[in-house]
């Protein structure tokens, strides 16, 4: 069965330093999601794509936080500089269309640590 | 703002018993809602879903119960199994047009433990 990919599945940095995560969609999936889930929440919409382009950002913290998919496949997901606040599973879903209907298959995340 | 509330942290359940998870939500343009699984060291999956059309959606041992009036939904899980033991969040969505198809709000979640 077709997976949603994402390395590194743990990531430890210290403060100021820039950190970096990948999320490779299941193939054929037009629409790539990026959420953030702090411990004891629920996952928190940061970027969605619709292929190469992105048609919701408002809640990525510009300032440091960055996302690309450039060739409308797999996609990075930047933070530079990292702070304290950053530590917090990151996690990437994938979707056939933009129909919201359809199901996300979300990869198994990326334990961000920030010290 | 805490648009989608599940306010039970945690639920212990007998196996063969009833699991009853709730959520409430404030944003009434939510027409659509979503429960999703997560075990530990895993993302979530999808379980089961309910258009505002609707007041009710079952599939197999899996039923999910819409009150638009009292902005509430349940998840209700007969008969309970231990391997049913995971963390469950609501999620909704608001058919806001154009590109924000998809994008879904998600509770805190609720940890459910069924027992042998």
């Amino acid at each position: 069965e077709a997976e949603v990919a994402q390395s590194p599945r743990y990531k430890i940095t210290e403060k100021s330093q820039a950190v970096a995560f990948w999320c490779d969609p299941i193939s054929g999936h037009a629409t790539l999601y990026w959420y953030r889930q702090i411990l004891g929440q629920g996952p928190e919409l940061l970027v969605q794509f619709q292929d190469e382009s992105v048609v919701d950002d408002s809640q990525l913290p510009k300032d440091r936080f960055s996302a690309e998919r450039l060739k409308g496949v797999d996609s990075t997901l930047k933070i530079q500089p990292a702070e304290l606040g950053d530590s917090a599973m990151y996690l990437c879903a994938s979707s056939p269309i933009l129909e919201r209907s359809d199901t996300q298959y979300f990869g198994p995340g990326t334990r961000l640590t920030v010290l | 703002d805490q648009q989608v509330k599940q306010n039970s942290p945690s639920l212990s359940v007998q196996e063969g018993r009833i699991s009853i998870l709730n959520c409430d939500y404030t944003n009434s343009m939510f027409d659509y809602f979503l429960w999703y699984k997560k075990y530990p060291a895993e993302g979530p999956t999808f379980l089961i879903s309910i258009s505002s059309i609707k007041d009710k959606n079952e599939d197999g041992r899996f039923t999910v119960f819409l009150n638009k009036s009292a902005k509430h939904l349940s998840l209700h899980i007969v008969p309970s199994q231990p391997g049913d033991s995971a963390v469950y969040f609501c999620a909704a969505s608001a058919d806001a047009g154009g590109t924000s198809y998809g994008k879904l709000t998600f509770g805190q979640g609720t940890i459910l433990t069924v027992h042998p």
